[in-house]
């Protein structure tokens, strides 16, 4: 089975400023997909960052972009320039990989408080 | 549009009462889902339908049985709730089979069992 840890259960960054939200996980798979997950406050959980396990690439979504280190189990998520709007609970997801349709194991989950 | 819609948004009840919970996705994907997130923000999968076929089947009690009429379709009824189920319960989608993209999550239904 999978485990997913997200190991800072709350942060904060200034408005403007950068901050890395950290995720490290297990898993069997070689191939297999990681994302990001943001639920603020409405609840609604909404995408926003995606990784290839075969892509040595780091995804980039404009300010967010990730460190993804496949033989260390890392996958990490920056956020730069940071707004208001992006004060949510981030959550770190990869899929099972094989033919789990879509079974995504969620972490913990990290708070993010944006300071104006 | 609303991508992926639950009904209801919040549900109040009894204990030992029964409740559904629907879900409707607009994107035309073939597989849906159900995820539960607990009081402590936790989230896990429950079931998942692919084309209205069973193909994710979690722990969980048999008192929660998930019905899929058509594949747009993907409802949870829930047998004499326990204080227990009271959760936030999101539907989900997505297009396509293994190692596939994004799931797309609906709003999620707060469910509390007095």
């Amino acid at each position: 089975a999978q485990t997913v840890t997200q190991s800072q259960p709350e942060m904060s960054v200034q408005e403007a400023e950068t901050v890395t939200l950290s995720c490290t996980y297990d898993t069997s798979e070689s191939d297999y997909y990681l994302f990001w997950y943001k639920q603020p406050p409405s609840r609604q959980m909404i995408l926003v960052i995606r990784q290839e396990a075969y892509k040595q690439q780091n995804a980039t979504e404009n300010r967010f972009s990730v460190n993804f280190q496949k033989a260390a189990k890392s996958f990490s998520l920056k956020i730069s320039d940071s707004q208001l709007g992006d004060a949510a609970m981030y959550f770190c997801a990869p899929n099972a990989g094989g033919t789990s349709y879509g079974k995504l194991t969620f972490g913990q989950g990290t708070i993010l408080t944006v300071h104006p | 549009d609303t991508a992926v819609s639950q009904t209801p948004k919040y549900l109040v009840t009894q204990m030992g009462n029964d409740k559904s919970i629907k879900c409707e996705q607009n994107l035309g994907h073939d597989t849906m889902y159900w995820y539960k997130q607990d009081s402590k923000k936790f989230l896990k999968i429950m079931f998942s339908y692919n084309n209205k076929e069973l193909i994710i089947n979690e722990t969980v009690p048999n008192r929660f049985s998930p019905k899929s009429p058509d594949k747009a379709h993907l409802n949870l009824h829930i047998n004499s709730l326990e204080l227990g189920d009271s959760a936030v319960y999101f539907c989900a989608s997505s297009q396509g089979t293994a190692n596939t993209g994004e799931l797309f999550f609906g709003e999620g239904s707060r469910l509390t069992v007095l």
